[in-house]
């Protein structure tokens, strides 16, 4: 069965502050997403990765293809961060490559 | 460029009524899929297309729930008879070849 397992699913931070999100993953995947949800739904795309290490601005995510691993560290953090960040595997096979997604992870960052 | 466009944005209705949603997706994306995302836990795939043709329907409630994209655009995902349990977001998301992956804003569902 594919799952996809994140932790922590809470995590309160003071202004500053370095986060770590985690994702662990059952079988081999095609790439992994991160991805960020704001209240009301509207869900966005951070990163896709298959290999290695993607920056972007304050965001960085890794994956550990051996290990079945992946994390997004969030630098120097702001409360304009606070959103919930959901891990996303992409299981390829016969064309079909809908995602299945972690629970997230509700980060709330405090001035 | 313009995002996946989801109308409505809410609709509330009486269990056993049923309800539609349109999805315009990115446009050239051939991929589009339809998630329902309950209360506190993450997205779940319903169906995906590529252009016209299903790709994945396995996890699709086929006695209630139906869809399509009859031109390889957009696309409606119709729920009949609506139950307590569909009461849910629903978001429609495209890509390119799974790349590009973008989220419309969800039609939030509630059933009484």
């Amino acid at each position: 069965k594919n799952e996809v397992e994140q932790s922590p699913q809470n995590l309160t931070a003071q202004e500053g502050e370095f986060i770590t999100i985690n994702c662990s993953y059952s079988v081999g995947i095609s790439a992994l997403h991160w991805l960020q949800q704001h209240p009301g739904g509207g869900i966005v795309s951070l990163f896709m990765l298959s290999s290695g290490k993607k920056k972007h601005g304050r965001l960085i995510a890794t994956i550990n293809i051996q290990e079945k691993h992946s994390s997004l560290h969030i630098t120097a953090s702001h409360p304009r961060d606070s959103a919930v960040y959901i891990c996303a595997a992409m299981y390829s096979g016969g064309g079909a490559d809908g995602l299945t997604f972690g629970k997230g992870t509700h980060l709330i960052i405090q001035p | 460029e313009a995002g996946v466009a989801q109308s409505p944005r809410y609709k509330i209705i009486e269990k056993r009524q049923s309800v539609a949603f349109w999805c315009n997706p990115i446009s050239g994306h051939a991929t589009l899929y339809w998630y329902q995302q309950i209360l506190g836990q993450g997205p779940k795939l319903l169906i995906q297309f590529q252009n016209n043709g299903v790709v994945d329907d396995s996890q699709l409630p086929k006695d209630r729930f139906s869809a399509e994209r009859l031109k390889g655009v957009d696309s409606t995902l119709k729920i009949q008879p609506a139950k307590l349990e569909d009461s849910a977001v629903y978001l429609c998301a495209s890509s390119h070849q799974g790349y590009g992956y973008t989220f419309g804003s969800g039609t939030r569902l509630t059933v009484v």
